[in-house]
């Protein structure tokens, strides 16, 4: 299985700070890297699929990049709702296995 | 637009087998492959595997010896069985879609449309 870990686990920021979330994968992944956020007692929610393509709907201020090992989620000017929990998620082979997740939390 | 719900029991005695379904409005299950991915309690998500709408699935190799992914087309559906479950298969259970987007002949998949998950507890 490909381990997929994050960094930090979580952080404080506040808003309006530009934010960033790395995720490094134990073996290339390509860029077959997909980006969630989860808001408490809700499902996830695509951000960003093939490590750089945002998902229909989603503000412009989420960015990704990366490809092989090492990949990074940015926020680029963090807003209220933008508080919640990121997982990074590798498709390149099966299983699929996600970051233990970054808790974005408020400073 | 395409959504999902998850239903079946919330609570599940040990040793016995978790049954869910996952039942897909404003869209045909056809011509997609549909995940199942759970989230013990304050942890991190984990998948369990994927069907396609023909039946071919797809499993996770930690949970493949309990668990079973089928469809039923006619009833735009999908389930779940897990069977001999412990108290480590507590959790929230989530279906979701896996999207697909092709840019130069490379095939990128992600997870596009989510159930709102059901929670199912494992105790006696």
């Amino acid at each position: 299985d490909i381990q997929m870990t994050q960094s930090p686990s979580s952080l404080s920021a506040s808003v309006g700070d530009r934010v960033t979330i790395t995720c490094r994968a134990s073996q290339t992944t390509s860029s077959y890297l997909n980006w969630y956020q989860q808001k408490p007692g809700k499902a996830p929610k695509l951000l960003i699929y093939g490590a750089s393509t945002l998902q229909s709907g989603v503000p412009s201020r989420f960015s990704g990049s990366g490809s092989g090992t090492d990949f990074t989620l940015t926020i680029s000017s963090l807003q209220p709702e933008d508080f919640a929990t990121y997982y990074c998620q590798q498709s390149y082979s099966i299983p699929w296995t996600f970051g233990q997740g970054t808790k974005v939390e408020i400073k | 637009q395409v959504q999902l719900q998850e239903s079946g029991p919330g609570l599940v005695k040990p040793s016995e087998t978790l049954s869910l379904t996952c039942s897909v409005s404003g869209g045909s299950i056809s011509s997609y492959y549909w995940s199942w991915i759970r989230q013990p309690p304050g942890k991190g998500l984990e998948w369990i595997g994927y069907i396609y709408y023909s039946g071919s699935t797809n499993y996770n190799p930690s949970l493949k010896s309990r668990v079973t992914i089928s469809v039923d087309t006619s009833k735009n559906q999908l389930s779940l069985k897990l069977r001999s479950v412990t108290a480590a298969d507590t959790a929230v259970y989530y279906c979701a879609r896996r999207g697909v987007v092709v840019v130069d002949a490379t095939y990128y998949y992600y997870m596009d449309v989510w159930g709102k998950g059901t929670t199912v507890t494992v105790s006696s």
